[in-house]
């Protein structure tokens, strides 16, 4: 079954706009953590956000922000006044176990395309 | 250098050819990966090692064949592959899962 669902495979956003990118997760276990990469055409994956599932409050990093809705089992990233730059490949990656289970391995969605016009 | 280098950056091979990919990390971190990203696809776990130790080995095709020979270093060594196998092959590591930092990837393309 699969484990991390992003159910956009493409976005459009105006630049300087926010934009909602979504992700859903499963998972049988009590403690995961929830991340979001985002990858420019150069292949690099770069870290945007963590969440873990104890944390009380949304993760924010920036111009980023993790809407966690626990029961929900969602893990929306919201990216904030959007940037050209910001045109790229997102993913959603869950790890099970807090203290990373099998070394930590995560699993990831399909990615979400995001493109910034101007 | 900081950060997971990875070499080459892109490689073009025949099925016939033996080739190697090359990992290196300079975080202190004990557990590096290998991911396979092919198109329309998620990324997936190829191998897993923590402590030059491989922990985890996704089924994948004996053709793949990786080495570890310490915490800094890791290589996918690839012979007789097909067409199927070209994609983007990203090498990870972690410090027992945490602060996952990734590579930029070799592009592979077997013709």
């Amino acid at each position: 079954a699969q484990k991390i669902t992003q159910t956009q495979p493409g976005m459009f956003v105006q630049e300087k706009e926010a934009v909602t990118l979504d992700c859903t997760y499963d998972t049988s276990d009590q403690s995961y953590g929830l991340f979001w990469y985002k990858q420019p055409s150069s292949g690099e994956m770069i870290f945007l956000i963590y969440q873990g599932s104890y944390d009380e409050q949304n993760a924010t990093e920036g111009r980023y922000s993790l809407n966690f809705q626990k029961a929900r089992k969602s893990a929306n990233l919201v990216i904030s006044a959007s940037q050209l730059g910001d045109s790229a490949m997102y993913f959603c990656a869950m790890r099970e176990g807090y203290y990373g289970g099998s070394q930590g391995n995560l699993i990831f969605g399909k990615g979400t395309k995001l493109s910034v016009k101007p | 250098e900081t950060g997971v280098t990875q070499t080459p950056r892109h490689l073009v091979m025949g099925m016939t050819n033996k080739k190697s990919l090359k990992c290196e990390q300079h975080l202190g971190h004990n557990a590096m990966y290998w991911y396979k990203q092919s198109a329309k696809k998620p990324l997936e776990l190829m191998f897993v090692y923590s402590l030059e130790e491989r922990v985890e080995n996704n089924s994948v095709p004996s053709r793949f064949s990786p080495e570890c020979p310490n915490s800094s270093h890791l290589f996918l060594h690839l012979h007789t592959l097909q067409p199927e196998d070209s994609a983007l092959y990203l090498c990870a590591s972690s410090q027992d899962g945490w602060g996952y930092t990734f590579g930029s990837g070799t592009r592979l393309t077997v013709v």
